[in-house]
């Protein structure tokens, strides 16, 4: 089956542009999960939708991040006013949703590589 | 705030030579995941852990967990240019979530 995908692969922007991101998440799959990352570095945790319950959001910069998911499927990472220092790879990650987490895996989309100029 | 500090930050090394990887806590987790990433992909599950002092082997990775459950490291054997990456190390959050805390990498350079 398909993996997780995530569009556009490339994203470049003039400074104080808005852009959106978008994840297919793996059919299946309730958690979803979005993440930042700069070269070479670790992943830095944005925001988390698991299920139907409300998004866990505590990772997110600045009210200029926004995330939603739209039947429970699809997730769309909107970022307003685009600045110079939210250049990254912006990953997308699903798994499946169970009453005990210890282990799950996530399974991560390619990423996006957004540069703002 | 839970944090995972991942060393070296970088390793380069020959092909043949051994290798560890450390990542240390000093909060617990319930769980600790390791992952590797290539470039201009998203990183795919080595291994997890779960029961303090747990050693899992993976061909010619060791991975271990501290008795703690706070630290826990990846030994690879006899390295190959196809281990070459970035190896990324995750706790699992409190609260019994399916969120990530995830170290800052480790580049391993193999060479030939």
């Amino acid at each position: 089956g398909a993996g997780v995908s995530q569009s556009p692969s490339n994203k470049v922007t003039e400074k104080g542009k808005d852009v959106e991101l978008r994840c297919d998440p793996i059919s299946g799959h309730t958690a979803l999960y979005w993440y930042r990352q700069s070269l070479g570095q670790g992943l830095e945790f944005l925001i988390y939708f698991q299920g139907n319950s409300a998004p866990d959001k505590s990772g997110l910069p600045s009210d200029r991040f926004s995330a939603e998911r739209t039947g429970g499927s699809v997730s769309t990472l909107t970022i307003q006013r685009t600045q110079q220092e939210d250049s990254a790879v912006y990953l997308c990650a699903s798994s499946l949703e169970r009453r005990l987490w210890t282990g799950i895996e996530q399974f991560f989309g390619p990423g996006t590589r957004l540069t703002v100029l | 705030t839970q944090l995972l500090e991942q060393s070296p930050q970088f390793l380069s090394i020959q092909e043949g030579e051994n290798l560890t990887v450390y990542c240390n806590s000093s909060s617990v987790f319930s769980s600790l995941q390791w992952y590797r990433q290539e470039p201009g992909e998203g990183p795919v599950l080595l291994v997890t852990v779960v029961t303090g002092g747990e050693v899992k082997k993976l061909k010619r990775l060791t991975f271990q967990f501290g008795d703690a459950r706070k630290d826990s490291s990846l030994h690879i054997t006899a390295a190959q240019p196809g281990d070459t990456g970035l190896y990324l190390c995750a706790g699992q959050a409190p609260g019994n979530t399916g969120k990530l805390i995830f170290g800052q990498g480790t580049t391993l350079q193999v060479k030939p």
